[in-house]
């Protein structure tokens, strides 16, 4: 399978807890995107890189969340201190040049208890 | 925050029927795309239309764009029961590369 791929699928976490999100881009996409979905409502954007280069990132981005693509291929979502209002879908998307087409992940899903 | 509005939030029509969708945005952009999503899962491109395009088609899909209005529509022909999901526009503002999605409009199309 040679599309976006995220890890883990699933994520029940206790408040408090650190949490962290992988997502492997398609091979030769240089573009990677993370956005954050709530129940019933469309993705909004997290944050995005070029190569490994962050090139931009929202204000829903607050102080515990951190993400790193060290190398320009695949990249980490942190999440520091979970609190309940995190529990979402986590998508992650890649493109081989923007702006077009990005094609997404599967997403990760995380449940703060 | 989200920058686009679809309307209906929700439809339900039966196979065979046509399914039209509506989005309105708010600034001036590079291009839209319209995305489907199954429940719980990850989203699908469909179908990418550029600021200098005014209609765009692929299969049973029919894209229309007006940048003067701000609106786009995305119909569906003779849907099928597998075409039940959400369906999302977004927009790639001018000068950036990120999807400004809106709120999603939930089709069923009943067997």
């Amino acid at each position: 399978d040679t599309g976006v791929s995220q890890d883990p699928r699933h994520k029940i976490t206790k408040r408090g807890q650190n949490v962290t999100f992988r997502c492997d881009p398609i091979s030769e996409h240089n573009r990677l995107y993370w956005y954050r979905q709530t129940l019933g409502q469309g993705p909004e954007f997290l944050t995005y890189f070029q190569n490994e280069a962050q090139l931009e990132k929202s204000r829903l981005l607050s102080d515990r969340f951190s993400a790193e693509r060290p190398k320009g291929s695949f990249s980490t979502l942190e999440i520091q201190r979970t609190e309940q209002g995190d529990s979402a879908m986590y998508l992650c998307a890649s493109s081989s040049r923007g702006p077009d087409t990005q094609y997404f992940g599967p997403g990760t899903r995380l449940t703060v208890l | 925050s989200q920058q686009g509005e679809e309307d209906p939030q929700a439809l339900s029509i039966q196979e065979g029927e046509n399914a039209t969708m509506n989005c309105s945005y708010k600034t001036s952009i590079n291009n839209l795309q319209w995305y489907r999503q199954n429940s719980g899962r990850g989203l699908v491109h469909l179908i990418l239309i550029r600021s200098n395009e005014r209609e765009k088609h692929s299969g049973r899909l029919r894209v229309t764009l007006d940048t003067s209005k701000k609106s786009s529509s995305l119909l569906i022909t003779a849907s099928r029961a597998a075409d039940t999901a959400s369906y999302f526009c977004a927009t790639v503002p001018y000068n950036t590369d990120k999807l400004i999605f809106g709120t999603g409009t939930r089709l069923q199309v009943f067997p």
